[in-house]
């Protein structure tokens, strides 16, 4: 299994500009997760999807971010319009939830840097 | 705010040597999980401990769960440089898909 699958890896764009951040899933995985881990604030989890239906988006930072999982083998991260605080590393995890025990795998992780 | 707060932040210890890292939380859990993470690079999974276990080993890392002080531990024995990483204990509360990270212990071992 080739594990859970990011693109792009490194992204830099202007302030004001829309991003978009891409994941694939481990196959037969039910669960993904989007996160963003920086220096000040450590790993912080953005949404959840179970069976691509998103379960809690309470971390999102703000509307500006959405997320979507059109199926189980791709979601995508959108922040539109871009600020030089959305410099992060965005983190994709899948996982196979079977009623409360279960282990994360982790994508190489997007570097986004706004300028 | 995060459910697991790890420490200390940071260790620093010889080749040879045992590392220990600590994680609490505050609510009930289903199981906690430890991660470890290299620079640049995504967590990788390393054992995980359900709330009605108490301790558990993978090769060279020996995991305790106490339930009544909200507590865990993560032991590597004989550490090498190539165990230089971010540790992350993770856990999930009952009833739910979400699992909350600590800020993470760096340890360094020196060669």
């Amino acid at each position: 299994d080739a594990g859970v699958i990011q693109s792009p890896r490194h992204e830099v764009t202007e302030m004001g500009q829309e991003v978009t951040l891409r994941c694939k899933p481990i196959s037969g995985h039910n669960s993904l997760f989007w996160y963003r881990q920086t220096m000040m604030r450590g790993l912080e989890l953005l949404i959840y999807f179970n069976n691509n239906v998103p379960i809690d988006d309470s971390g999102m930072p703000e509307d500006r971010f959405s997320a979507k999982m059109p199926n189980a083998s791709f979601s995508t991260l959108k922040i539109q319009p871009s600020e030089p605080r959305d410099s992060a590393v965005y983190f994709c995890a899948s996982s196979l939830f079977l009623g409360g025990s279960y282990e994360q795998y982790f994508g190489p992780g997007t570097r986004l840097t706004v300028t | 705010s995060q459910q697991g707060e790890e420490d200390p932040q940071a260790l620093s210890i010889q080749e040879g040597e045992n590392a220990t890292m600590n994680c609490s939380y505050k609510t009930s859990i289903n199981n906690l999980q430890w991660y470890r993470q290299n620079s640049g690079r995504g967590l990788v999974h390393l054992i995980l401990i359900r709330s009605n276990e108490r301790e558990k080993h993978s090769g060279r890392l020996r995991v305790t769960l106490d339930t009544s002080k909200k507590s865990s531990s993560l032991l590597i024995t004989a550490s090498r440089a190539a165990d230089t990483a971010s540790y992350f204990c993770a856990t999930a509360y009952t009833g739910g898909f979400k699992t909350i990270f600590g800020a993470g212990t760096r340890l360094f071992v020196k060669a």
